[in-house]
């Protein structure tokens, strides 16, 4: 599976959107990119995937570009519950979940 | 609908002593998986299962092992303790999406060890 840079940390204010960028130049055509969040030492959350298409969920959007070498997870009114470590992952299908390369993801700040 | 759980939610054990993990899931997933976490790192997996009575090695398993004797659980097994296994182990499980299509995990709340 593609690997994926993320930058280390951001900060975003409250009511604010929160733009994480993520870079997978080497994504191939049958993966999709996945975002995860982790609050605190919980288990991962999914938030959303997408393959080609901008993609819109009650949890955020996301945007890829279109030679799919890079996209961003928008959170459009981050809120202090969003403070976590986003994941951004790309994979193709179940049997690959176990290729997954889980960095360690951007720590993004919510400031009231 | 608990999703993944896991128990216990917090050991501590001493060094040569061995205790499973368990992992149950309520959403009837084909796959499950074992991952540990550990300060400066991401997540690493340690076994996984494509469906029932099977067990396949991930990128750490030594010093693990694995049973999945029922389609719900995936139970992960220490023989004996060592404090490089203190971590924090997460199961996850995921359903078959065939040769193509999109997959998602779902992850149990996590189980924190630690080895003295």
């Amino acid at each position: 599976d593609a690997k994926t840079t993320q930058p280390t940390s951001m900060d975003c204010a409250e009511g604010r959107a929160a733009n994480l960028p993520c870079n997978h130049s080497t994504i191939s055509g049958n993966e999709y990119v996945y975002w995860y969040r982790q609050i605190h030492s919980q288990g991962p959350q999914y938030i959303i995937h997408g393959l080609k298409n901008n993609e819109t969920n009650e949890m955020a959007s996301l945007i890829i570009t279109e030679d799919r070498k890079s996209s961003t997870l928008i959170l459009p009114h981050a809120t202090l519950r969003d403070t976590a470590v986003y994941y951004c992952i790309v994979s193709a299908t179940a049997g690959n979940n176990r290729k997954l390369i889980w960095g360690l993801g951007t720590s993004l700040a919510v400031n009231p | 609908n608990a999703g993944v759980t896991q128990t216990p939610k917090f050991r501590v054990l001493k060094t040569g002593q061995s205790m499973t993990l368990l992992c149950a899931q309520d959403m009837n997933h084909e796959y499950m998986y074992w991952y540990r976490q550990d300060p400066g790192m991401g997540l690493r997996l340690i076994h996984y299962s494509v469906g029932e009575g099977t067990t396949a090695k991930g990128e750490v398993p030594d010093g693990y092992n694995v049973s999945r004797l029922k389609k719900q659980n995936f139970l992960l097994g220490l023989e004996s303790a060592a404090p490089s296994q203190t971590s924090v182990y997460f199961c996850a499980s995921s359903y078959e999406a065939g040769t193509s299509g999109a997959n998602v995990l779902t992850f149990g709340a996590g189980s924190r060890l630690t080895v003295l």
